[in-house]
């Protein structure tokens, strides 16, 4: 059973301050980390695939961080924003594997 | 529109009767997902095609539950004598053969059991 954690499970922001969360995974037989941002009554939206150790990745105010070798990635964000209010998923996929095996979310509440 | 589409997006039904969901993923995928989340966890992968071949299957799929894709396009996922613990939120997602592998998803379908 492969086990992937978040946390928080949830967070309360001041907009326009930054903020910033964990996924752990497992460090054997690593192939990829996705994140996804998921907004209520919405489909998931992918926001970073990420393949290599110690690779860094930027969306706009949105950035994330990968470590393999111990098996975490940061999400962070910059200034928050209402609308990045949604929850946050990780999700790991092993060497030749298909499927996504998810962390339970971080949820974001930006509070103007 | 041309994403993943789910139908319905909401689904109440009795506990004993069977209910069907479908999904039409991006038309050029030839993989498709099924995926289950319940209150307050990730989702959790149920099954995948990859064309019209079902290639791998979770031990959460129980026998009450069968996938199909029949022509390698859209997906039915049917719940049979469906029980109150089905109450969930199931997502379809499809993606291509390539590297590395992004799955784009439908926005589910949500099933409540009373």
């Amino acid at each position: 059973i492969l086990n992937v954690e978040q946390s928080p499970q949830s967070l309360h922001v001041q907009e326009g301050d930054s903020t910033n969360f964990t996924c752990s995974f497992p460090s054997s037989n690593f192939y990829a980390l996705h994140w996804y941002r998921w907004e209520t009554a919405k489909s998931p939206e992918a926001l970073f695939v990420m393949t290599l150790n110690g690779d860094e990745k930027k969306k706009g105010r949105i950035s994330a961080t990968l470590n393999t070798k111990e098996g975490y990635s940061y999400l962070y964000i910059k200034g928050s924003q209402p609308e990045d209010s949604a929850t946050y998923l990780c999700a790991f996929i092993k060497a030749a594997g298909n499927k996504l095996t998810f962390g339970g979310g971080t949820r974001v509440l930006v509070k103007p | 529109d041309t994403g993943v589409s789910q139908n319905p997006r909401h689904k109440i039904t009795k506990r004993g009767q069977n209910v069907t969901f479908r999904c039409d993923p991006i038309s050029e995928h030839n993989r498709l997902y099924w995926y289950r989340q319940t209150l307050g966890q990730g989702p959790e992968f149920l099954t995948y095609f990859q064309n019209e071949a079902q290639l791998e299957k979770s031990r959460l799929l129980s026998d009450r539950f069968s996938a199909e894709r029949p022509k390698g396009s859209f997906s039915t996922l049917e719940i049979q004598r469906t029980e109150q613990g089905d109450s969930a939120m199931y997502l379809c997602a499809s993606s291509t053969t390539d590297s590395p592998n992004i799955q784009y998803f439908g926005a589910g379908t949500r099933l409540s059991v009373l």
